[in-house]
């Protein structure tokens, strides 16, 4: 069945750090792929998504490519900001399984000053 | 912005209680879900509602779970009998037709059972 594996947490970087998390992917039709942020005290935050492969979302400079070849969707940030510190999300959404949304376990970042 | 909103932002009831949690989706959506997150865990799909029925449900769904939606804004997940396993955040969120794929969120119940 449809499921994303997501990069372990926590992660811990200082201000202007390059930032990766880690995110694949297995559906059995052709998914859309989503990245949640979830800061604290509140719900979850569409941040990207990309809906068909080598598609690139992005947003508040964060960015992420849908890779088919290598089922994966990676969320990079080159300068991350103490404002970034939240709860990161991968997930995806199978019109073939009724567009339920299937998500990782999640990955929290802490910036650093 | 139109968005999901969620009541009550924390419910505590006691084991064996029965609770409503409440949302109203944006207002043009036809698609809407329940998703929970145990604290520390994945967040997980619980059911899926269009055009008035169940369209999609998980094993977590259990007979205990009942969805419904009593007018034309409020969505609402009742737990007939609540355990100390159903603590946890539930999210709803609303999709717009069958051509989107974004679902939109709203802020979370958190359920305490005691």
């Amino acid at each position: 069945g449809d499921s994303v594996t997501q990069m372990e947490g926590p992660v811990t970087l200082s201000e202007e750090a390059f930032l990766t998390i880690n995110c694949t992917y297995t559906a059995t039709g052709y998914p859309s792929l989503f990245w949640y942020v979830q800061y604290p005290g509140e719900g979850l935050q569409l941040l990207l998504k990309a809906t068909k492969a080598d598609d690139k979302g992005s947003n508040k400079g964060f960015e992420a490519t849908y890779r088919k070849e290598t089922t994966s969707f990676h969320l990079e940030k080159g300068s991350v900001q103490v404002s970034d510190s939240a709860v990161y999300f991968c997930a995806l959404s199978d019109p073939t399984t009724g567009n339920q949304f299937y998500f990782g376990t999640g990955t929290s970042l802490t910036v650093i000053p | 912005e139109p968005e999901v909103t969620q009541t009550p932002s924390h419910q505590v009831t006691q084991m064996g209680q029965e609770v409503i949690l409440r949302c109203v989706p944006i207002s043009n959506h036809l698609y809407f879900y329940w998703y929970r997150q145990i604290l520390g865990q994945k967040v997980e799909f619980l059911v899926s509602f269009y055009n008035n029925e169940i369209s999609e449900k998980s094993e977590i769904f259990d007979d205990q779970f009942s969805v419904e939606r009593p007018d034309g804004s409020n969505f609402t997940l009742k737990i007939r009998s609540t355990k100390l396993e159903d603590s946890a955040m539930y999210f709803c969120a609303s999709r717009g037709d069958r051509g989107a794929d974004e679902q939109f969120f709203g802020p979370g119940t958190r359920l305490t059972v005691l």
